[in-house]
């Protein structure tokens, strides 16, 4: 099973609302990603947990919170966002043992739209 | 820096080779990968290879690495309609424990015509 399952898929939201992405994987992998990508651009590595401890932020506005509850979840808690964040949301796994051959497995995303 | 670069569009005919060229610049040893997004959808991990390796095949896909002038190339046999997607080039930079940091290209449109 190399599956790391997104949801929602679409996803609407105006700018006062709050919602949640969900990632699921159960590779056994100790690593999880959140990645944004703009249409035709390649993915913008957003967050990082390894080991369910938030290990690298890439300077996100504290609009976007991701949360990892346990080794198999992601979240990405969403509030106040602006249309600018409208993007699809990839999340990815990988063992997460720190080498270079790791693998990364993507999920199908999640197509936010900000009205 | 780092940085991968990448051709933005590459069409063929259905039948032909595609061939989709990336450069990078790590020159630390790395490994180096090929990811495909269908319109929509996530990134599939298509293939990789280790940067003290020259050539690797699976099935219809052939990665060539030139070391010394830091190229990497995709080759697609018998391109298929089905084959039409962005093609990313991608290097890894290790995070420690925290699991790899992919540095991607811009992406290569392949559109292939029957």
């Amino acid at each position: 099973d190399t599956e790391v399952t997104q949801t929602p898929k679409h996803l609407v939201m105006g700018m006062t609302n709050k919602k949640s992405l969900k990632c699921e994987q159960h590779m056994g992998h100790r690593a999880m990603y959140w990645y944004k990508q703009k249409a035709k651009k390649p993915p913008e590595l957003m967050f990082v947990y390894s080991y369910e401890k938030l290990s690298i932020n890439e300077s996100v506005p504290s609009r976007f919170s991701p949360e990892c509850p346990n080794s198999s979840l992601l979240n990405l808690h969403l509030h106040a966002l602006q249309p600018e964040d409208s993007a699809l949301y990839l999340c990815a796994s990988s063992q997460g043992a720190g080498r270079y051959n790791e693998k990364l497995f993507f999920g199908s995303g999640t197509q936010l739209s900000v009205l | 820096g780092e940085d991968v670069e990448q051709s933005l569009f590459l069409s063929v005919r259905e039948g032909d080779s595609s061939v989709i060229n990336c450069t990078y610049t790590d020159s630390s040893s790395t490994y180096l990968y090929w990811y495909k997004q269908e319109p929509g959808a996530g990134l599939q991990l298509l293939t990789y290879i280790f940067s003290n390796m020259d050539m690797k095949q699976d099935q219809r896909l052939t990665v060539l690495l030139n070391k010394k002038d830091k190229h990497l190339s995709l080759r697609i046999a018998d391109t298929q309609t089905g084959d039409s997607a962005i093609y990313f080039c991608a290097e890894s930079g290790g995070l420690g424990q925290a699991g790899t940091a992919l540095i991607f290209g811009k992406g290569t449109t392949l559109s292939v015509s029957s």
